[in-house]
C-alpha cells in the first residue's frame, strides 16, 4: 500500500513553455501533498504544501506564479511550471500524506519527474 | 539553523566492508521523528526507517543497523558487509511533532560508492 505515482517521469521542453506534472496517490486518499525540488547532487528542498480544496502554502523564495499547484482531489495534485527556463531544470518529487487515517502522518514519496528545459 | 547535518558528503568503500553514515540533528521539540531514505541513481526515494524520539533502541534489519543517541543528537546508519547495490545517496531527515509531517527537513545527503 501507500503508493504514489508521478507523471511524466521525465520531460524535455523548450524555454518559455509550461509543463504540468501530476502526482497521484494510488491506494489512499491524501489530504496533504508536498512538492520538493532537487538540483543535481543536492538535497530535497520543500517548495510547497498543498491541501485538498485550498490554496497551496509556498516556502520562502518559491514563486507562486511560476509554480502553480492545484490539489483538486484527494488523490491528485498537479504542479505546473509556467514559462519554464533552463534554470528550472531539476528533479521534482512529490509526496503524499494519508492524513487522519494514520497514527502518524508520514509522507510517501513519488518516483520523481526530471525536467529539462532547453 | 540547519536541522539535519550529514557531514560526510561522499564515502567510498570496497565491497564487504562495513560503513557508517553519520547524521546529527537539531530540534527544540521533545517529540520528533527521524528517518533515513536511500536514493539510488534512478532517483526514487526509498524509505528505510522511521524512529520516534522516545524510542532509543537500536534497530537492526538485515545488513542495516541504526544507532540513535539522544545525548549526542545523532542517528547513525551502518551498513554491514556492503554490496555494490548499496551505492546510492542516503538522506537523513527530521520531522518535528509540532509541525507534524508538514515539515520534513532533509540533510544534504551522503553519496556512498561501493567498489567491487
Amino acid at each position: 500500500g501507500a503508493v504514489v505515482s508521478q507523471h511524466p517521469s521525465w520531460v524535455i521542453c523548450k524555454s518559455g513553455t509550461s509543463v504540468k506534472i501530476e502526482c497521484r496517490s494510488l491506494d489512499f486518499q491524501a489530504t496533504t501533498m508536498f512538492w520538493y525540488r532537487q538540483f543535481p547532487k543536492q538535497s530535497l528542498m520543500l517548495m510547497a504544501t498543498s491541501n485538498e480544496g485550498s490554496k497551496a502554502t509556498y516556502e520562502q523564495g518559491v514563486e507562486k506564479d511560476k509554480f502553480l499547484i492545484n490539489h483538486a482531489s484527494l488523490t491528485l495534485s498537479t504542479l505546473t511550471v509556467t514559462s519554464a527556463h533552463p534554470e528550472d531544470s531539476s528533479f521534482y518529487i512529490c509526496s503524499a500524506n494519508p492524513g487522519l487515517s494514520s497514527s502518524y502522518n508520514e509522507q510517501f514519496f513519488g518516483p520523481g519527474t526530471r525536467l529539462t528545459v532547453l | 539553523a540547519q536541522k539535519v547535518t550529514q557531514a560526510q558528503t561522499e564515502i567510498s568503500v570496497v565491497e564487504k566492508e562495513d560503513v557508517t553514515l553519520d547524521c546529527v540533528y537539531e530540534t527544540r521539540d521533545t517529540t520528533y521523528y527521524l528517518f533515513w531514505y536511500k536514493q539510488p541513481p534512478s532517483g526514487e526515494l526509498v524509505f528505510l526507517i522511521r524512529r520516534n524520539s522516545f524510542d532509543e533502541q537500536n534497530e537492526i534489519s538485515g545488513r542495516y543497523s541504526w544507532n540513535f543517541q539522544k545525548s549526542t543528537s545523532s542517528f547513525n546508519f551502518t551498513i554491514t558487509a556492503s554490496q555494490v547495490v548499496d551505492s546510492a545517496v542516503y538522506f537523513c531527515a527530521l520531522s518535528e511533532y509540532e509541525t507534524g509531517a508538514n515539515n520534513l527537513f532533509f540533510g544534504t545527503g551522503t553519496r556512498l560508492t561501493v567498489i567491487p
